[in-house]
């Protein structure tokens, strides 16, 4: 089992809709957990991180983390063309010498204006 | 403004090449990635390091290598080019190594290897 399973998608939505977007994981030891946006063409941008469990909002993105059931979310609400793009979720331990970042293998999302 | 940048962006090469893809930040970051991007696998870690002279072994580093001699850059080297290191490559800073510590990457070099 990969540590952090990912539906690479594609994801087709009609402007304005609500977008759900998810990853799980199989190792507890992971703690903090960030989601990255990559346009096409460019290098990911982190977009929003929460630690452990909860929520997390940003204007029209919501991160959500239940590490109950190895399960994060990121919802985007009124989605714009402008979102289109792959997005990663990464996650990572609590750090020091046995640092461990990983990531997914990414959702591609289209937003159809 | 700091940044991170990445040259050639795209390179033609044939098997048995050696290649260099460069690495420059301007962060004074002391922690540098190099990862490839594949259709299928998404980003896999090459080599990384957290300081001068320091390298590491990521989890593909079969037929790379790299080396730190300043802070500022980390250069990638294909010692003999493979058609199976046709990739996109992407350089990435940070600056700790805990937590949320964000990823900075660069805009990434398209290898062809053929």
């Amino acid at each position: 089992q990969k540590e952090v399973e990912q539906d690479p998608g594609p994801l087709s939505v009609p402007e304005g809709a609500i977008v759900s977007l998810n990853c799980t994981y199989s190792n507890s030891a992971f703690q903090y957990f960030m989601w990255y946006r990559q346009y096409s063409r460019k290098g990911p941008e982190l977009l929003m991180y929460t630690y452990s469990s909860g929520n997390k909002e940003d204007g029209r993105f919501t991160a959500q983390v239940d590490k109950s059931s190895k399960y994060i979310s990121l919802f985007i609400r009124d989605s714009q063309p402008s979102d289109s793009a792959t997005y990663l979720c990464a996650m990572s331990n609590s750090g020091g010498s046995n640092y461990k970042l990983t990531f997914g293998k990414g959702t591609l999302l289209t937003v159809n204006p | 403004d700091a940044e991170i940048t990445q040259s050639p962006r795209h390179k033609i090469t044939e098997t048995g090449r050696q290649v260099t893809l460069a690495c420059h930040q301007t962060w004074n970051h002391n922690n540098m990635f190099w990862y490839r991007q594949d259709l299928g696998h998404g980003l896999r870690l090459i080599h990384y390091s957290y300081g001068v002279h320091d390298t590491n072994k990521g989890e593909v580093s079969d037929g790379y290598s790299v080396s730190r001699s300043n802070t500022e850059d980390l250069p990638l080297t294909l010692e003999s080019a493979a058609s199976s290191q046709t990739s996109v490559y992407f350089c990435a800073s940070s600056e700790r190594l805990a937590g949320t510590g964000e990823l900075f990457f660069g805009e990434g070099s398209r290898l062809t290897v053929l």
